[in-house]
């Protein structure tokens, strides 16, 4: 079966920290990856996902991740934090088109100015 | 363009009434998802719509459970009756028919649902 996990349950770093939650799947075959975010109060957010192509993919505000498929990780970086990063952060994966996600525990980022 | 919608935002109820929640999806999106995640743990599947059809109910906990989509627009979930255990966020998601192997979910803000 697949499964999804974040080592980091709880991260606090402090303003202009680097970031990097780690992300590992349990599949052989063919995923598509994302990971997704949930500021405060707001709903699950897209921040960027993975199908094919450059394993380095951009997302907003500034997040990137890296799909390393031998490792099977699709680790997630920014090179310094904001305050306004505070949130909840989800990897998901799917194997199959239009099909269900499989996530994470999640992993909640806690930044202080 | 809307996003996915849910009702109620919130539902307190008492073990053993029932709850009926409400998913809008994104306005021409076949694909709806319900998920649902229970307090420190990952957010689960629980079924797939395509249209008004069930294409994977695999994730549904037990028969106490009855999603439809009538018409193939908005979903609602019921859960009858309710126990302690089905406390939780229950989040709707709903995607687009990809045109190759790339869906893209878009989730509502979720319902959270505390039985007492």
């Amino acid at each position: 079966a697949q499964s999804v996990s974040q080592h980091n349950h709880h991260v606090i770093l402090s303003e202009a920290a680097s970031l990097e939650l780690g992300c590992n799947y349990s599949y052989g075959g063919t995923v598509n990856l994302f990971w997704y975010v949930q500021y405060p109060g707001q709903h699950l957010q897209l921040l960027l996902k993975y199908f094919s192509g450059d394993p380095l993919v951009k997302g907003i505000k500034g997040f990137e991740a890296e799909f390393i498929k031998s490792k099977f990780s699709f680790n997630l970086r920014k090179p310094s934090v904001q305050w306004s990063d505070t949130a909840e952060y989800f990897c998901a994966v799917n194997a199959l088109r239009a099909d269900k996600l499989i996530f994470g525990t999640g992993t909640r980022l806690q930044v202080f100015p | 363009e809307a996003g996915v919608t849910q009702f109620p935002s919130h539902s307190v109820i008492e073990k053993g009434q029932t709850v009926t929640l409400r998913c809008d999806p994104i306005s021409g999106h076949d694909n709806l998802y319900w998920y649902r995640r229970v307090m420190g743990k990952e957010i689960k599947f629980l079924l797939h719509f395509v249209k008004e059809s069930k294409q994977d109910e695999s994730g549904m906990p037990n028969n106490r459970f009855l999603a439809e989509r009538t018409g193939g627009t908005y979903s609602t979930l019921k859960v009858q009756p309710a126990e302690l255990e089905d406390s939780g966020v229950y989040f709707c998601a709903s995607s687009q028919p990809p045109t190759s192997n790339q869906e893209t979910q878009y989730f509502g803000p979720g319902t959270r649902l505390l039985v007492l």
